[in-house]
């Protein structure tokens, strides 16, 4: 799986928006990149995941790169219930294989009153 | 509401006293999966389930052992537990399908084994 570099911490306003990077430069055709985060000793939750195209959803909006190099995960209006460890992933088409994630150390937001 | 479920949530144990951490999702998924999670190695996968009787080892089997009987249940079974082996561990669950595939994970269990 391509390997990922996320900055260790970030802090972000209660309110205002929360920009998350992620750099995946040997990311290959076939895969997908992820999101999770995991708020203290409690189990990840998937947030979103994209190819090619930004996505959007409840949560959060995915912008990947036209080179797909680098992605920024973005929580429009950050609540202090969104301070966690967010993880960006990358990984091939599951092609009936295991479904592994292999999670790095990710990002410690924290979202700030 | 669709989750994973395990139980128990918290446990205190001794050095070779067979223990079970049980595993339970209700969402029809074929995948199951097992980690630990530990201080500076992050989460790391234990063993994992492509569906009913189909089981594999992941990257740290030692010590552990998984059934799949039914395709709700993926029970973690520790049959002589070490204190190596104090650590959370998370069940997560997933629909077989090509293309790309979302988690679900449990709250998790936390070990201790004395």
């Amino acid at each position: 799986d391509a390997k990922t570099t996320q900055p260790t911490s970030m802090d972000c306003a209660e309110g205002r928006a929360a920009n998350l990077p992620c750099n995946h430069s040997t990311i290959s055709g076939n895969e997908y990149v992820y999101w999770y985060r995991q708020i203290h000793s409690q189990g990840p939750q998937y947030i979103i995941h994209g190819l090619k195209n930004n996505e959007t959803n409840e949560m959060a909006s995915l912008i990947i790169t036209e080179d797909r190099k680098s992605s920024t995960l973005i929580l429009p209006h950050a609540t202090l219930r969104d301070t966690a460890v967010y993880y960006c992933i990358v990984r091939p088409n599951s092609g009936g294989s295991n479904y592994k994630l292999t999670f790095g150390k990710g990002t410690l937001l924290t979202v700030n009153p | 509401e669709a989750q994973v479920t395990q139980n128990p949530r918290y446990l205190i144990t001794v050095t070779g006293k067979k223990l079970t951490v049980t595993c339970s999702q209700n969402m029809n998924h074929e995948y199951m999966s097992w980690y630990r999670q530990d201080p500076g190695l992050g989460l790391r996968q234990i063993y994992y389930s492509m569906n009913v009787e189909v089981t594999d080892k992941g990257d740290v089997p030692e010590g552990y052992k998984v059934s799949r009987k039914e395709k709700r249940n993926f029970p973690l079974i520790l049959e002589s537990p070490s204190p190596n082996q104090t650590s959370l561990y998370f069940c997560a669950s997933s629909r077989v399908a090509s293309g790309a595939n979302v988690l679900t994970f449990g709250a998790g269990s936390r070990l201790t084994v004395l």
